[in-house]
């Protein structure tokens, strides 16, 4: 089955600088990779997602890179603000199968 | 509005009590997911269903057990609770190949 590993599990960063959070899956059929952001206390929200005929995508200061040649994604956020602070989770999803989320990466943006 | 909604949202009982926590979305999607998780960590998948009078167990063993009876609704029930039990279990739902969306979470404690 698939198996979604991410890193790194913590990310601490200074405001206006950016973060990467990186995720890498084991199945090729995978064909969906949705990122959440789950704030203190709150339900996970997608923030951006990208399917596999995409290699990258962007919206305003978040942006996906997909290498499905290597199955890794990772997660761009740039001018980094103290709200951009919650744990982010990755997930993989193949068509009849269930998603499978990474273990979450914590960014802390420090004023 | 389409949502998906679930109750109580905090709910502290006492060892050996059985329980039931609800799940409704109103966005007609197939498929309805519970997870355990606790706060900030891991996304651990419980139960799982594609459809009405489908229920399948996630991979994270569990002594809860869920029903599908209508599209709608899909119910946790745990039989005798335990202090283990102790964590938030958020209901999801998709339809097809997309999006998951989150409910907002029940908080569960047991003494």
């Amino acid at each position: 089955g698939e198996n979604v590993e991410q890193h790194p599990s913590t990310l601490s960063v200074q405001e206006g600088d950016s973060a990467v959070i990186k995720c890498t899956y084991s199945d090729s059929a995978s064909n969906y990779f949705p990122w959440y952001k789950q704030e203190l206390g709150k339900r996970p929200q997608l923030i951006i997602d990208i399917r596999s005929n995409v290699g990258e995508k962007k919206d305003q200061r978040i942006a996906v890179t997909l290498n499905k040649t290597a199955k890794h994604f990772s997660l761009h956020i740039t001018e980094t603000q103290p709200e951009d602070s919650a744990v982010y989770f990755c997930a993989a999803h193949n068509y009849g199968q269930n998603f499978v989320f990474g273990p979450g990466t914590r960014l802390s943006v420090l004023p | 509005e389409a949502d998906i909604y679930q109750t109580p949202r905090y709910l502290v009982i006492g060892t050996g009590k059985k329980i039931t926590l609800e799940c409704s979305q109103t966005m007609g999607h197939d498929k309805m997911y519970w997870y355990q998780q606790d706060p900030g960590m891991e996304l651990h998948l419980i139960h799982y269903s594609y459809g009405v009078n489908s229920t399948e167990k996630g991979d994270l063993s569990s002594e809860s057990t869920v029903s599908r009876i209508r599209t709608e609704h899909f119910p946790l029930t745990l039989e005798s609770a335990r202090p283990s039990h102790t964590s938030q279990y958020l209901c999801a739902s998709s339809e097809g190949p997309n999006t998951q969306y989150f409910g907002p979470g029940t908080r569960l404690t047991v003494l």
